[in-house]
């Protein structure tokens, strides 16, 4: 069964303190690996597909990185408009149920001023 | 573009009830996905219709049941409400099934039972 597991439960940073969430996973082969940013009372909202051990994304302050067991979503200089739960979620190659995104509980990240 | 929505936005059921939920996909999108989310975790799957069929269940019991209209629009129903239903219920859709293209996800309607 696919699992993911997202570490810290909760991570407290001043801003423009950088760090990383960590996601493992275990999954019958990779078809992706997704990162989702939400805000309280919101959907989840997309940030990066990771497809492949070694592939690298980027966008502002946030870079996802995939090894063949975890992926990392690092936050440089993160300002309090960054926090947020960051969820991570996989989708396995074949089986029955084609579209299922597996997803960990989430990282709950608050930026202090 | 409009993207994902979903009506109602808040419902509030007492046990034993049934519930219907609704969701309109982001135009051109054929596959639509039920997610159920508890305060703290992660969503839990719990359908994936494409092109009007169901294409992936996950772990719920038949209390559960899906449809997808020509439209590609899709309704969530739950039957027999039971405490533990009471959690954010969201819909994602993406251009196709069994593709790593990301789901994209409307803001869910939050259901209370009493």
């Amino acid at each position: 069964e696919d699992q993911v597991t997202q570490s810290p439960e909760a991570l407290r940073l001043q801003e423009g303190e950088s760090s990383s969430l960590n996601c493992s996973y275990t999954v019958s082969g990779l078809r992706g690996l997704f990162w989702y940013r939400q805000d309280p009372g919101k959907g989840p909202e997309f940030l990066f597909t990771l497809y492949s051990a070694g592939e690298e994304k980027e966008k502002e302050r946030l870079k996802a990185t995939l090894t063949k067991k975890e992926s990392f979503l690092h936050i440089t200089a993160p300002k309090p408009e960054d926090s947020a739960t960051y969820l991570c979620a996989v989708q396995a190659a074949g089986g029955t149920s084609y579209g299922k995104l597996t997803f960990g509980q989430g990282t709950i990240l608050t930026v202090h001023p | 573009d409009a993207g994902v929505t979903q009506s109602p936005t808040h419902l509030i059921k007492t046990r034993g009830q049934h519930v219907t939920l609704r969701c309109s996909p982001i135009s051109g999108h054929k596959s639509v996905s039920w997610y159920q989310q508890v305060l703290g975790q992660g969503p839990q799957f719990i359908f994936q219709y494409y092109e009007k069929e169901e294409r992936g269940r996950g772990n719920f019991p038949d209390r559960f049941s899906a449809r997808q209209f020509p439209n590609y629009s899709s309704e969530l129903n739950v039957n027999a409400l039971l405490l533990g239903d009471s959690a954010l219920y969201l819909c994602a859709s993406s251009s196709m099934t069994g593709s790593n293209q990301p789901q994209h996800f409307g803001d869910g309607t939050r259901l209370s039972i009493l």
